[in-house]
């Protein structure tokens, strides 16, 4: 199956310091998710995106759907200990009932 | 709230056991997934389910079998468990291609271990 690219793979930042990672597909998606998993937790859904270019918030995060429909982008401003865990994108095509899942992005803040 | 549960948080099985894993969600979701997560190789789909006593097989569900008799429960068995089965076990629900908005909820999951 699948698999989407993402990157940074690990990040080690101040917290205070704001975060960026992004997903990148050789497919066009029509829906990009990011979620965060704590260790030993399954992962649990932050944002969910659904038409090119849109631009979404909760909280302090934001994510954007790109343009080419092939990336997505996640950004978490002043960070805080609680941050803390892996975050994955999942993108699904037009047709089909298969998420593809990223490779994740570790996140360790240091207070 | 979306609520995706599993049937155990931790297990322990030996060699050869039949083992059932069993999800239930809350949502009324058409859908529904099993997934393994390892280090290294990310979230693989084994299964998924678009309908009660319907099934697909995803990109390894080699060892394992799936039931769908209600629309809120999908099981994952392994007929005979090995110790390449170790791993952490998700489930999810959610919608497809097919639908408006579609999301994907996971629940907590299942770490099996074969010994």
């Amino acid at each position: 199956g699948q698999q989407l690219n993402q990157s940074p793979q690990s990040m080690f930042i101040q917290e205070g310091e704001d975060v960026s990672m992004n997903c990148t597909s050789s497919s066009i998606f029509n829906t990009w998710l990011w979620y965060k998993q704590d260790p030993g937790e399954g992962p649990v859904l932050l944002i969910a995106l659904y038409k090119a270019g849109e631009l979404t918030s909760n909280g302090r995060l934001t994510a954007q759907f790109g343009i080419t429909r092939k990336d997505s982008f996640l950004n978490i401003s002043a960070s805080i200990p609680s941050d803390v865990g892996i975050y994955f994108c999942a993108g699904l095509a037009n047709t089909g009932n298969q998420f593809y899942f990223g490779t994740g992005t570790s996140l360790t803040v240091i207070p | 709230d979306v609520k995706v549960t599993q049937s155990s948080r931790y297990l322990v099985k030996r060699t050869g056991e039949k083992v059932f894993l069993e999800c239930v969600q809350d949502m009324d979701h058409e859908n529904m997934f099993w997934y393994r997560q390892d280090p290294g190789l990310g979230l693989r789909l084994i299964y998924f389910s678009y309908d009660v006593k319907m099934k697909e097989k995803g990109d390894i569900p080699e060892g394992y079998s799936v039931s769908r008799e209600k629309k809120e429960r999908f099981s994952l068995i392994l007929e005979s468990a090995s110790t390449n089965q170790t791993s952490m076990y998700l489930c999810a629900s959610g919608g497809t291609s097919g639908d408006e908005a579609p999301e994907q909820y996971f629940g907590p999951g299942t770490r099996l271990t074969v010994t």
